[in-house]
């Protein structure tokens, strides 16, 4: 089966605008969480859902919000964007929150802030 | 806060030897999850092998076991009979049971050569 999808794979944006990030999780999986990673910060957290609903959040300002739709699909936007939101962005999926055996990553979203 | 230490930013390996990539922890849970991921350049996490806390014995995956010593919160990686795919980023990561939360180490970089 296809695997966890993201859209764009590369994004040019200027300091002060908005992006909007997509993840498709594997057919079937209804958990969704997203990952920032940059050089300096490692892998840090961002947020998770499941059925719709956020059921964790990271550390990170009101301006990363993200959504997920009835489908499971989820979209993670980062408004107000700065230099330092410059990062890969990574989604991963599994069928339930709990499934830790099973979550599958997506080839990830290089997110470049100009 | 459970925090996830890996003190190896890069390690080499020539093909068929073996290497020992280092984690270190800190949690004051009695019960979670530890996984080892590669990242190659292709960017795709992939899970290389987990084990759960209570579980005293190491898990093993074809060339790739751990050496889980949970009173000293470490959790290494042996890579036996290395091959030049091996050649990625290693993560080492902490799940904890209460949040679902996945918290990554800072990487270790593993150079195979032939």
């Amino acid at each position: 089966k296809a695997g966890v999808t993201q859209t764009p794979r590369y994004l040019i944006k200027t300091r002060g605008q908005q992006v909007t990030l997509s993840c498709s999780p594997i057919s079937g999986h209804r958990s969704v969480s997203w990952y920032q990673q940059t050089p300096g910060q490692g892998l840090q957290f961002l947020f998770e859902y499941f059925s719709e609903t956020q059921r964790n959040k990271g550390n990170f300002p009101g301006r990363f919000s993200g959504r997920q739709f009835s489908n499971s699909r989820s979209e993670m936007n980062v408004s107000t964007l700065e230099l330092g939101d410059s990062a890969l962005y990574l989604c991963a999926s599994s069928f339930v929150p709990e499934d830790v055996y099973e979550q599958y990553f997506g080839p990830g979203t290089r997110l470049t802030v100009t | 806060a459970q925090t996830v230490t890996q003190s190896q930013p890069e390690m080499s390996v020539q093909e068929a030897e073996t290497v020992t990539l280092s984690c270190t922890y800190d949690t004051s849970e009695s019960d979670y999850y530890l996984f080892w991921y590669k990242q190659p350049p292709s960017r795709q996490m992939i899970l290389v092998i987990r084990q759960e806390a209570y579980k005293q014995q190491n898990a093993t995956e074809n060339r790739f076991s751990v050496n889980f010593q949970k009173a000293a919160k470490s959790f290494s990686l042996k890579i036996s009979d290395s091959q030049l795919g091996d050649a990625a980023m290693y993560f080492c990561a902490y799940r904890s049971k209460m949040t679902d939360k996945l918290i990554f180490g800072t990487g270790t970089r593993l150079q195979v050569f032939p």
